[in-house]
């Protein structure tokens, strides 16, 4: 099993809802990472779990809050959020540093990700 | 720095050979990636290069290391309608990082 699976795949959400993303894997990997994406730019870290702990946050707003239960799963809390935070939300997972190197090649595998429009 | 600049569009006849280049401004950077991603879908890990490698090939892909230039390129041969889509380079800076810094992405679009 390869695969990284992000649900849901579309969310409308208003700006006082609360909702959550989420994603598995089951590789085994250590580390997993949320990205954000707008329309023809490139994703944009966000968080970084390492063994199931907070180890990079690239300054997000509060109003995004991460959460890593265990080393398959991954959500991501919204609450209050505005307009300009529509977007596709990518999770990745990789096998994680160990010894100071990253697991095999160090690539990320990515989820399909999960479309965000905020009304 | 961590900046990763690439072309925005490249456009080829099917059949030809697709160069997508990709500079950087970060010496240290240790792992190189070549991304692929089709419209509304997640990012496909097409290939990477290890900073002590200057060329790696993978059937149709051909991948160019310049340590010196700071500069990545993938290239394409035989290009097919299939490999339309947008190609992002990534860095991973040194070994215990984490954070993948991708490039501001390159459309490829083939012309029948």
């Amino acid at each position: 099993d390869t695969e990284v699976t992000q649900t849901p795949k579309h969310l409308v959400m208003g700006m006082t809802n609360k909702k959550s993303l989420k994603c598995e894997q089951h590789m085994g990997h250590r580390a997993m990472y949320w990205y954000k994406q707008k329309a023809k730019k490139p994703p944009e870290l966000m968080f970084v779990y390492s063994y199931e702990k907070l180890s990079i946050n690239e300054s997000v707003p509060s109003r995004f809050s991460p959460e890593c239960p265990n080393s398959s799963l991954l959500n991501l809390h919204l609450h209050a959020l505005q307009p300009e935070d529509s977007a596709l939300y990518l999770c990745a997972s990789s096998r994680g540093i160990a010894s100071g190197r990253p697991g095999g090649t160090g690539e990320l595998f990515f989820g399909e990700g999960s479309r965000l429009t905020v009304l | 720095g961590e900046d990763v600049e690439q072309s925005l569009f490249l456009s080829v006849r099917e059949g030809d050979s697709s160069v997508i280049n990709c500079t950087y401004t970060d010496s240290s950077s240790t792992y190189l990636y070549w991304y692929k991603q089709e419209p509304g879908a997640g990012l496909q890990l097409l290939t990477y290069i290890f900073s002590n490698m200057d060329m790696k090939q993978d059937q149709r892909l051909t991948v160019l290391l310049n340590k010196k230039d700071k500069h990545l390129s993938l290239r394409i041969a035989d290009t097919q309608t299939g490999d339309s889509a947008i190609y992002f380079c990534a860095e991973r800076l040194d070994f215990g990082n984490e954070k993948l810094t991708f490039g501001t992405g390159t459309r490829l679009t083939i012309i029948p």
